[in-house]
């Protein structure tokens, strides 16, 4: 398996413009998970998905930022219109929650991507 | 909802000496708890964790403990060596809540050749 794949790797945009961030999670996985890192805030959790559908958007930090989960496969975030603040690395998980409530301890691991690097000019 | 702290934030040791790191959490109801190491530049990765049904865990040089009654839990490394220089991330999650985890702040430790 080639992990969890994200696209661009590093991403270098304009005030205003739009921005695509891309994610294939790992075959067989059903959470997927969406983070922004920043020396100033750490590790956020954005969004995050299950059997594609978002569960706690909380994290998102205004209507400029948006995510979807078209398909099992596939996850895009996008900000709209960016800006410089925006500028964090973003990484996408996934793991494998396993059979909730059915009285085992379920796999809980997160499997990150190599994430994106984002700079807003 | 799930709150993790971690501390220390950074932590600096001489080249063989031991490091730790400690996280507290505030449901109970939380009983995975895994440890990332993030290297710079690089994602986050799992090293180690334990579940709530066990006290203790060892993996070579890393080890993590849960005290399930104070809800606090520890890692461990032995030995260090410069190449565990890294930030580190305590988390905790419930198993029905399609994985999630709360991550702590993370640890800064740097291994002084």
């Amino acid at each position: 398996d080639a992990g969890v794949i994200q696209s661009p790797r590093h991403e270098v945009t304009e005030m205003g413009q739009e921005v695509t961030l891309r994610c294939k999670p790992i075959s067989g996985h059903n959470s997927l998970f969406w983070y922004r890192q920043t020396m100033m805030r750490g590790l956020e959790l954005l969004i995050y998905f299950n059997n594609n559908v978002p569960i706690d958007d909380s994290g998102m930090p205004e209507d400029r930022f948006s995510a979807k989960m078209p398909n099992a496969s596939f996850s895009t975030l996008k900000i709209q219109p960016s800006e410089p603040r925006d500028s964090a690395v973003y990484f996408c998980a996934s793991s494998d929650p396993g059979l909730a409530g059915a009285g085992s301890l379920s796999y809980n691991e997160q499997f990150f991507g190599p994430g994106t690097r984002l700079t807003v000019l | 909802g799930e709150n993790v702290e971690q501390h220390p934030s950074t932590l600096s040791v001489q080249e063989g000496d031991s490091a730790v790191i400690k996280c507290t959490y505030s449901d109970s109801a939380s009983n995975y708890f895994p440890w990332y190491k993030q290297e710079l530049g690089k994602r986050p990765q799992l090293i180690i964790d334990i579940r709530s049904n066990v006290g203790e865990k060892k993996d070579q040089r890393i080890a993590v403990t849960l005290n399930k009654t104070a809800k606090h839990f520890s890692l461990h490394i032995t030995e260090t060596q410069p190449e565990d220089s890294a930030v580190y991330f305590c988390a905790a999650s419930f198993n029905t809540n399609a994985g999630k985890s709360t991550f702590g702040d993370g640890t800064t430790l740097t291994v002084k050749p």
